[in-house]
């Protein structure tokens, strides 16, 4: 069966920081991954996908994430990180041909000014 | 514009009153789908719909009902609310399986007193 494991519940950094949130999915079969971002007091909305081709996949305000199949990885990164970032990051995989999106539990961003 | 609406946004309700959490969606997606959300446990899948009168339980459905009797609306209903129901729930729908995005409504948080 699917899973997947964010490793760390909350991250503190400072402004203009770089920053990586982990995530780690098990699966015996082909994946999609995603990140989803959750600011406060909204819904998900999506921040990058990986369906297949080159592992770096760019998604929106400057993140971007980089799929490992050997270690089973798909860790989110930005180089530079804003107040604005401030939010819960959500990991997500979907296995090829199935109904579920399994989700993480997810890593709060708390950006320091 | 593209979205899920979910309604009402908040709700507070005593235990054993029944109650319905409606969500529509304009995109003519096929799947939908219901969370909560609680701390530390990231979202948690109760029931998914793949299309008109078909549906099928997720990974917490205990205490909860759906129904999709039309494409667009997929209403969460529950029976006799109990504290334990306490939490913050979205709906999401998508196009297909698989490498399909989910997109999600604003959140209803529910307290059960």
């Amino acid at each position: 069966a699917q899973s997947v494991t964010q490793l760390d519940s909350q991250v503190p950094v400072f402004e203009e920081a770089p920053v990586e949130l982990r995530c780690n999915y098990s699966s015996s079969v082909s994946v999609y991954l995603f990140w989803y971002v959750q600011y406060p007091n909204q819904g998900l909305q999506l921040l990058l996908k990986y369906l297949s081709g080159s592992t770096l996949v760019k998604g929106i305000n400057g993140f971007e994430a980089e799929f490992n199949k050997s270690q089973t990885s798909f860790h989110l990164r930005k180089p530079s990180v804003h107040i604005s970032d401030t939010a819960e990051y959500f990991c997500a995989v979907s296995e090829y041909n199935t109904d579920k999106l399994i989700f993480g539990t997810g890593t709060r961003l708390q950006v320091f000014p | 514009e593209a979205q899920v609406t979910q309604n009402p946004r908040y709700l507070i309700t005593v235990t054993g009153k029944k109650l319905t959490v409606t969500c529509s969606q304009n995109m003519n997606h096929e799947y939908m789908s219901w969370y909560r959300q609680d701390p530390g446990l990231g979202l948690r899948q109760i029931y998914y719909s793949m299309n008109v009168e078909v549906t099928d339980k997720g990974d917490v459905p205990e205490g909860y009902k759906v129904s999709r009797k039309e494409k667009r609306n997929f209403p969460l209903i529950l029976e006799s609310p109990s504290p334990n129901q306490t939490s913050l729930y979205f709906c999401a729908s998508r196009r297909g399986q698989g490498q399909t995005e989910a997109f999600f409504g604003q959140g209803t948080r529910l307290t059960v007193v």
